[in-house]
């Protein structure tokens, strides 16, 4: 089983409009968690990262929010713009991990005018 | 600063055919990791290395051998291609392992027919 799901699996929004991402884990113990942005055809990009610590974190329009106790995560953007489409990713950490990522499927966002 | 670099692009091999995916990093970094991404399946882990000299197995090392031929260079070698091997690659490369944030190669993108 997936110890990184995320919802939903992809979702079509009108330029400006908010949207929200989602992201459920099982690793333990937690270390941090990043959401990454890869756009079509090149690498993933890291957008945020928040430990255990953190409970919301920004950058320009995207907002990440973690709750560890329910071991959720979700990521909102903000006024969307067409150079949102991509595939957004959650990438989990453990602790005493020895280089092991747990990777979600990624959220598929289309941005139409 | 170039960051990760990854030659070739694009490759098309027949099955049995032999290949070597180079990858390269300028960031003094530590650790560098091999992954593939298929459809629908999330990035996975095929080989990593900690630090220069070392090299381990991840997710899916089946039919791939590594080389961490330098601090900045890490090669991933396909002895004999096989269909199921069509994937886009990636590098990634973090200052060490575990929590640190993985920077991301542009990728590869391999056809064996």
């Amino acid at each position: 089983k997936n110890q990184v799901e995320q919802s939903p699996q992809s979702l079509i929004i009108l330029e400006g409009k908010n949207c929200t991402l989602q992201c459920n884990y099982t690793v333990s113990p937690f270390s941090n968690l990043r959401w990454y942005k890869q756009d079509t055809g090149r690498g993933p990009v890291s957008l945020t990262i928040m430990t255990f610590s953190e409970n919301t974190k920004s950058n320009g329009r995207y907002t990440a929010t973690l709750d560890a106790d329910t071991k959720q995560s979700s990521l909102h953007i903000t006024a969307s713009q067409l150079s949102d489409s991509a595939s957004y990713i959650c990438v989990v950490s453990a602790f005493f991990g020895n280089n092991r990522l747990a990777f979600g499927k990624g959220n598929q966002v289309v941005v139409i005018p | 600063n170039a960051g990760v670099t990854q030659t070739p692009k694009f490759q098309v091999l027949k099955t049995g055919q032999s290949m070597t995916l180079q990858c390269a990093q300028d960031m003094n970094h530590n650790s560098m990791y091999w992954y593939r991404q298929d459809p629908g399946m999330g990035l996975r882990l095929i080989y990593y290395s900690a630090s220069e000299g070392t090299t381990d197995k991840g997710e899916v090392p089946n039919g791939y051998n590594v080389s961490r031929l330098n601090k900045r260079e890490f090669s991933l070698r396909l002895e004999s291609a096989a269909p199921s091997q069509t994937s886009v690659y990636f590098c990634a490369s973090s200052a060490s392992g575990g929590a640190n944030e993985q920077f991301f190669g542009p990728g590869t993108r391999l056809t064996v027919l």
